[in-house]
């Protein structure tokens, strides 16, 4: 069973609000992910960390930001929602050398 | 290019059917492989893996061989339920710290 969890699971606000996903894994992993997904399943990679204080961009562009302060947490910030990130949010981790991804249960963000 | 390929779905079986979800990859050198499962509202479930050539991964029924010859790593299941109705996805991974998924496939298994 993976030790990733995302909050809150379901989110609806309206446009022009700040909002923060979080995301805590308790696995120790270095490794942490954000992925966008749309409706047509495909996962979009937002942003990801190496490691503590490190950040980088995905290969999707997206507003949002994240910071990587302990290895446990990474937040994902949208500093004024829109319609348009509209999406699932995934967030997930893994550890040294090859091993596999693990996957929090994600949030569904509506913006209105 | 460094990509992931499968089939497009949806996938619809009867229960007891023979499943196959095709998946090819390119690759500069030799990835881990996965296959995930995705149930609706969820996030994704690791299924099951592979880590070098010809190496089978197997979990709940389902199995996928890692072939390097063809760069694929298909997955197949013998009898498929209605509880396996689900999407599932194909990946690989791609330098030290990312993950390549392909699009994804849904199957939808009837009673």
């Amino acid at each position: 069973e993976a030790d990733i969890y995302q909050t809150p699971r379901y989110l609806v606000i309206g446009t022009g609000k700040k909002i923060t996903l979080e995301c805590s894994q308790t696995m120790g992993h270095d490794k942490m992910y954000w992925y966008q997904q749309d409706p047509g399943m495909e996962l979009h990679l937002i942003h990801y960390s190496y490691g503590v204080n490190s950040t980088e961009k995905g290969d999707l562009s997206s507003e949002s930001t994240v910071s990587r302060i302990r290895t446990e947490h990474f937040p994902l910030t949208l500093e004024s929602a829109r319609p348009s990130h509209t999406s699932q949010y995934l967030c997930a981790s893994s550890g040294q050398g090859w091993t596999e991804a693990f996957f929090g249960q994600g949030t569904r963000l509506t913006v209105v | 290019g460094n990509s992931v390929t499968q089939m497009e779905g949806p996938v619809t079986l009867s229960e007891e059917a023979f499943l196959t979800i095709n998946c090819t990859y390119t690759a500069t050198g030799y990835p881990s492989l996965f296959w995930y499962v995705q149930y609706p509202g969820e996030g994704l479930q690791l299924l099951l893996k592979a880590t070098k050539a010809d190496d089978k991964g197997s979990n709940k029924g389902f199995e996928a061989t890692y072939r390097k010859e063809t760069t694929s790593f298909h997955l197949e299941k013998g009898s498929v339920q209605v509880s396996d109705s689900a999407v599932y996805f194909c990946a690989r991974t791609s330098g030290t710290y990312k993950y390549i998924f392909g699009t994804g496939t849904r199957l939808k298994v009837l009673a």
